[in-house]
């Protein structure tokens, strides 16, 4: 099947620093979500890119389809960013989502 | 808004006990799935259904059974629960394939431990 890496696996910013997290995938996709879960365990939806550029507040994303990656940008980094972050795929045609593990980002003020 | 409801939180089990997990969406979404989520693995899919009546099986289905007899609402049954399905639960819905704009909407969760 599809693989997902994310890089980096941990990461600590202090309050105020921008971040860039990666996501590769190794097949051709249809779909590509970021998430973020909080320290509750909910997991929100930021962003529905399988290509281009979306921005949302201090958040944007990037996808390059022919180049299977994404980024994920944090601007300006705040406590309330702390958490997993996971990028998920769907293969064409498949209807299922393969998840990344997961970027671990702790934001201390 | 999406909102999809799981009927627990936490929820504490014996070994041995059949063990119901409830989702509701209430988005008319033709698309719902069950994932479990454990340290360092990531979220591993179970099953999914694309349709009243209908499931298919994910990645790791051993153990696990399902029932979608409502559009709205996607049930997954631990037959005889044990220690290593001990684990968060997660629950999505989406819109059907081929719509075009399609994500995935998630509810709060419910972990469950099974003693």
């Amino acid at each position: 099947g599809i693989q997902v890496e994310q890089s980096p696996p941990d990461l600590i910013l202090q309050e105020g620093a921008n971040s860039t997290l990666r996501c590769n995938f190794s097949d051709s996709v249809n779909n590509l979500q970021w998430f973020h879960q909080n320290p509750w365990g909910q997991l929100i939806n930021l962003f529905y890119i399988p290509s281009g550029t979306k921005q949302n507040g201090r958040l944007s994303a990037t996808t390059v389809a022919t180049e299977r990656y994404s980024l994920l940008y944090i601007s300006s980094s705040q406590t309330t960013d702390s958490g997993v972050y996971f990028c998920a795929v769907e293969v064409y045609g498949n209807n299922r989502l393969a998840f990344g593990k997961g970027n671990q980002v702790v934001v201390i003020p | 808004d999406v909102k999809v409801t799981q009927s627990s939180r936490y929820l504490v089990k014996r070994t041995g006990e059949k063990v119901f997990l409830e989702c509701v969406q209430d988005m008319d979404h033709e698309n719902m799935f069950w994932y479990r989520q454990d340290p360092g693995l990531g979220l591993r899919l179970i099953y999914f259904s694309y349709d009243v009546k209908m499931k298919e099986k994910g990645d790791i289905p051993e153990g696990y059974s399902v029932s979608r007899e409502k559009k709205e609402r996607f049930s997954l049954i631990l037959e005889s629960a044990s220690t290593n399905q001990t684990s968060m639960y997660l629950c999505a819905s989406s819109p059907r394939a081929g719509s075009g704009y399609q994500p995935q909407h998630f509810g709060d969760g419910t972990r469950l431990s099974i003693l």
